[in-house]
This record gives structure tokens, sequence and C-alpha cells, in this order.
């Protein structure tokens, strides 16, 4: 049973700070996804990662995948509260399901 | 906005009812996903279909059931609800593909009391 674990589950971090979230899955996937969820709402795709040593950017963020460690990595630079939020990351498995992480709630503070 | 349609927003009932929630995918997006979010199991997969037939199944229990219809919209029907059933229910529409973005929509919170 395929399975993802993220750590940390909890992030403190102070603005400015840089930090990385972990995403490791337990069987062999090229497919991982990072989603962002504000309290109570609803998840937004950060991005898809399709091949072994993929990497995206979008602003503060960088994600990576390496398949043959199974991990991925979302890297912050420079965090500003606007970032706070909860982050998944899931391994898309057979018939299109995404198995996803516990989640990372990361909070951001001056 | 993700272009992704649930409804209701919220829906409170009681242990033993029966509920429905729908879904709009996307425009153009021929498979639809459901998804369960709550804080001891996280979020699970529970169903995908496309274009009207079932592809995938999760851990979704025997009480609950979904379809998809021509017009590709779903429903996800829960019935015989139990306090634990309470949750936050999402669904997801993706392309057709080999790793497809899944849209969330906004989800429908459900309150079993």
């Amino acid at each position: 049973e395929l399975k993802v674990e993220q750590n940390p589950l909890f992030l403190s971090m102070q603005e400015g700070k840089n930090y990385t979230i972990y995403c490791n899955y337990s069987t062999t996937s090229d497919r991982l996804y990072w989603y962002r969820q504000d309290p109570g709402k609803s998840l937004e795709s950060l991005f898809v990662l399709l091949s072994n040593g993929a990497v995206k950017q979008e602003g503060r963020l960088m994600a990576s995948l390496d398949t043959k460690a199974r991990l991925s990595t979302l890297h912050i630079t420079a965090a500003v509260h606007d970032l706070s939020a909860t982050y998944f990351c899931a391994v898309g498995n057979q018939g299109g399901k995404l198995i996803f992480g516990q989640g990372t709630e990361l909070s951001v503070k001056p | 906005d993700s272009g992704v349609t649930q409804t209701p927003k919220h829906l409170i009932t009681a242990t033993g009812q029966r509920v429905t929630l729908r879904c709009s995918p996307r425009s153009g997006d021929l498979s639809v996903y459901w998804y369960q979010q709550s804080l001891d199991q996280g979020l699970q997969f529970l169903i995908h279909y496309y274009n009207g037939e079932e592809r995938a199944k999760g851990n979704i229990l025997e009480r609950f059931s979904a379809q998809q219809f021509p017009d590709l919209h779903s429903e996800l029907n829960l019935s015989s609800l139990e306090l634990g059933d309470s949750a936050l229910y999402f669904c997801a529409s993706s392309v057709e593909g080999w790793g497809p973005i899944q849209y969330f929509g906004a989800g429908t919170r459900l309150s079993v009391l």
C-alpha cells in the first residue's frame, strides 16, 4: 500500500528565513504534486513533478523530485506571512487517484 | 476560482439520514474525483469517474456511492450517516492524460449530528 509521509507536520518560521518540507513515499511513482490549503478553503495546485530530477519554481517556493530516493522537497526562500498555510504533497497512483501526505502546517511570523 | 463547482457548501443532517453532494467539473474535464478530508483520516481518495465510468475506487464505504452523468456532473450519495462521516468532501476534476493537475472545488462541509 502506497504511503506518503511529510515532515515536519508543523513549522513555525520567521519572516525572511529559509526552510524545507520533505515528502517521502513508499512505492515507485513519478507523479508528485504539491498543493496549498488555506484554513477552511479548498486545495490550490502549486506544482506537478513528472520526472526524476524535475525542479519547478514559483516565487519563493521551489519543488524538486528524486524518484530513486522516493523523495520530494518543497523549499521556501525568505518566507513571508502570506505563505502561511497547510502544504500537502500527493503521489499519483493507478486510476489517477492521489495519495496525500498528512500536510505541513506552516506559520510565518514577523 | 478553480472552475469546479460543488453544492451545497454546508450540510447539517442527523444520523441515519441520506444526503447527496453534487459536483460540476471544469469545462472540458472528463475525470471527476471525490475526496474526504477529516481531522483523523486526513485527505482520502474515495472514487474516480471518467466520462461516466468508474475508473478507481479508494477506501469508500459501502454506504457511499457515486455516479457521473452524461453531462459529466457527478453526485456522491452518503446513506445511513454516522457521526464519523462528518467531514469536508471535495470534488476534483482533470483532463485525461499522464499526471494531469486535479483542480479542486470548494468542498461540501457535512456535519452529522
